[in-house]
């Protein structure tokens, strides 16, 4: 899981709560990026930042917020508006310059609502 | 626009024979292809990516992978398999002269039988 870190590891929330999920790297990375990962749909996008400061929607963004105000994280929150939050997400981080740069991703954190 | 597509949902082996995780995708220009492996509940992990060069490309944990222009493939390969490559594979792509993101598979459950 390199030097990304993810907390919690587990989070419960009530239906109609916020939640926001932690992400650090410490790998020097201007990219970092916000995937949604459902049971045989893959990993989708949510958000994605190649910049303090500034970020922009993924496929999926609806219901999700973002803010990058420090190079090292990257915090998501899941709002009351998110359909069905339920699911894993995970985090992951890049050069942003280099296309053809592999991502390097966290551990994760899995979102129950109920 | 940019997809790509893991035919098999599972993939069984038996320990020691050789294994093959298909993918495919569908690009514009030329396609930076990645694998990349998952353990449960853990995000992913890197195992090899094709940039350009050599349509072999050798990877993490004896894994390799084949580039096939002509048939856009690039399925993920290992001579013999080991119980603990049990894991969930995905493919993933992104196009060379695209501005979107990297697009993955809905992944491949390998399973290696004892």
């Amino acid at each position: 899981d390199g030097g990304i870190t993810q907390s919690p590891k587990y989070l419960f929330r009530k239906e109609g709560q916020n939640v926001t999920l932690s992400c650090e790297q410490n790998l020097n990375h201007d990219a970092m990026y916000w995937y949604r990962q459902d049971p045989g749909q893959g990993l989708r996008l949510i958000y994605y930042s190649q910049i303090v400061n500034d970020f922009q929607k993924g496929d999926i963004a609806e219901g999700y917020s973002v803010s990058r105000e420090k190079k090292e994280s990257f915090p998501l929150t899941v709002t009351s508006a998110q359909k069905n939050p339920t699911a894993f997400y995970l985090c992951a981080s890049s050069r942003a310059r280099d296309r053809s740069y592999e991502q390097y991703f966290g551990p994760g954190t899995r979102l129950t609502v109920t | 626009a940019q997809s790509v597509a893991q035919p098999e949902d599972q993939v069984k082996v038996a320990e020691g024979n050789p294994l093959t995780v298909k993918c495919t995708y569908s690009v514009s220009g030329n396609p930076y292809l990645f694998w990349y492996v998952q353990y449960p509940n853990r995000g992913l992990q890197f195992l090899l990516k094709y940039i350009t060069g050599d349509n072999l490309v050798k990877g993490s944990y004896g894994f390799e992978a084949e580039f096939n222009k002509s048939q856009t493939s690039f399925h993920l390969k290992k001579p013999s398999a080991l119980v603990s490559d049990s894991a969930l594979y995905f493919c993933a792509v992104r196009d060379e002269g695209s501005a979107r993101q990297l697009t993955f598979g809905s992944g491949t459950q390998l399973t290696v039988l004892p």
